[in-house]
């Protein structure tokens, strides 16, 4: 079975801070590996995909460790605008190609 | 620039009737996607399909069905109605090149009560 983990959270941080989350994934098989951001009563959007050599995109880090099977997410100088869901997404290679989706980590920036 | 295309965008049923989730995506891609969202929970794949005339069961099927006769529309039709198919619907595209960087677009949910 092809399982994407991710920690529910909710992970609550003032204004300014570092947050970091992580994502496990169980095939070693994953070809492809994103990011999505889910506000409220909203479909998710492509936050931004992960490479194999990690990458950064203003505030944010994705970082990708094959070799432990986990990606994850770096947000500096948090924003209250931030405050939202991030799933984690992998795509498996083989086959169909199909993604899967972690149930979410819920982040809540606060003043 | 309209991307990926859902209707309704809100529906309550009636235990045991039938509808129609449209989903129709302007950009000529290959894979397309059904997935429901239950409250607090992750995206689970209904159906999916690679390409026109090609279909395929995801995790949670059963309650469903997809047909796939022209490239840009994936109707997702519930037979029978029952409490437990409320939820959120989404409906994604993506074009099939494998490697890094294959972007899923979504529409912007049907919102489904079965009462």
């Amino acid at each position: 079975r092809k399982e994407v983990e991710q920690d529910p959270g909710p992970f609550n941080v003032p204004e300014g801070a570092t947050v970091a989350f992580n994502c496990t994934y169980s095939n070693s098989a994953s070809q492809s590996f994103f990011w999505y951001r889910q506000d409220c009563r909203k479909e998710p959007k492509l936050l931004m995909s992960v490479y194999s050599s990690g990458n950064e995109d203003g505030r944010f880090t994705a970082q990708l460790n094959r070799a432990s099977q986990y990606i994850s997410l770096l947000i500096r100088d948090s924003k209250l605008s931030d405050s939202a869901t991030y799933l984690c997404v992998v795509k498996w290679s083989g086959g169909s190609y199909i993604p899967t989706f972690g149930r979410g980590t819920s982040l809540i920036v606060h003043p | 620039n309209a991307g990926v295309t859902q209707t309704p965008k809100f529906r309550i049923l009636k235990i045991g009737q039938s509808m129609t989730l449209q989903c129709t995506q302007d950009m000529n891609h290959n894979y397309m996607y059904w997935y429901r969202q239950d409250p607090g929970m992750g995206l689970k794949l209904i159906y999916y399909s690679v390409g026109a005339g090609i279909t395929d069961k995801g995790e949670v099927p059963n309650g469903y069905n997809v047909s796939r006769s022209t490239t840009e529309d994936f109707p997702l039709r519930l037979e029978l109605a029952a409490p437990s198919q409320t939820s959120v619907y989404f409906c994604a595209s993506s074009p099939h090149n494998p490697g890094e960087g294959n972007t899923i677009y979504f529409g912007e949910g049907s919102w489904l009560t079965v009462v």
